[in-house]
């Protein structure tokens, strides 16, 4: 148990569909990421949240949309995703904006047909 | 932009032997963390390494970070099947935006029984 909870663990969607991806951490952390890590890249940084507001949205396709409701919870929203979307999303907490310690969870894979 | 060479990408050798891992860049960082993740898991935080020259042990690995700030090295004696995974080094830059970690593309290890 790493702190931070990722589900579902597996998740294979069509083009057509909607799905989200939850993360819940029990860190007492105020920072919460999403990563994208695909094969043969390095990880991705996607969304940042600092005490529920976003403070990071590094050129992702709108397609690809966040919650946050609240510290210990954060969200993303698929819709209208494309192949090249599969990939492992991962979740990480972070005590503030400035914490060096990263925790993670253990990611969803998604497959998009 | 700032980009973290990781090298080798792949490296597979016997139970017993010593291996080095290396984590280069041309830009200068505040910090550097090295992870472990292994299949199917998130990345798991290994050691934050600050200091030019530092050097951290933990257990049969040694890291340490290079004099300028620019690279870094994961050093492994007597490698254990259970060292087996992925290797990523990341990056903490400083100035605005220093909160996101760069990481490399990793090292995939394994240690054969």
């Amino acid at each position: 148990e790493t702190g931070v909870t990722q589900t579902p663990r597996h998740l294979v969607m069509g083009m057509t569909n909607k799905k989200s991806l939850k993360c819940e951490q029990h860190l007492g952390h105020n920072a919460m990421y999403w990563y994208k890590q695909s094969a043969k890249k390095p990880l991705e940084l996607m969304f940042v949240y600092s005490l529920e507001e976003r403070v990071e949205n590094n050129s992702v396709p709108s397609r690809f949309s966040p919650e946050c409701p609240n510290s210990s919870h954060l969200f993303l929203h698929l819709h209208t995703l494309q192949p090249e979307d599969s990939a492992l999303y991962l979740c990480a907490s972070s005590q503030d904006l400035w914490g060096r310690s990263f925790t993670f969870g253990s990611g969803t894979r998604l497959t998009v047909v | 932009t700032q980009l973290l060479e990781q090298s080798p990408q792949f490296l597979s050798i016997q139970e017993g032997e010593n291996l080095t891992v290396y984590c280069n860049s041309s830009s200068v960082f505040s910090s550097l963390q090295w992870y472990r993740q292994e299949p199917g898991e998130g990345p798991v935080l290994l050691v934050t390494v600050v200091t030019g020259g530092e050097v951290k042990k933990l257990k049969r690995l040694t890291f340490q970070f290079g004099d300028a700030r620019k690279d870094s090295s994961l050093h492994i004696t007597a490698a254990q099947p259970g060292d087996t995974g992925l290797y990523l080094c990341a990056g903490v830059g400083s100035g605005a935006g220093s909160y996101q970690l760069t990481f490399g593309k990793g090292t995939k290890l394994s240690v054969i029984p």
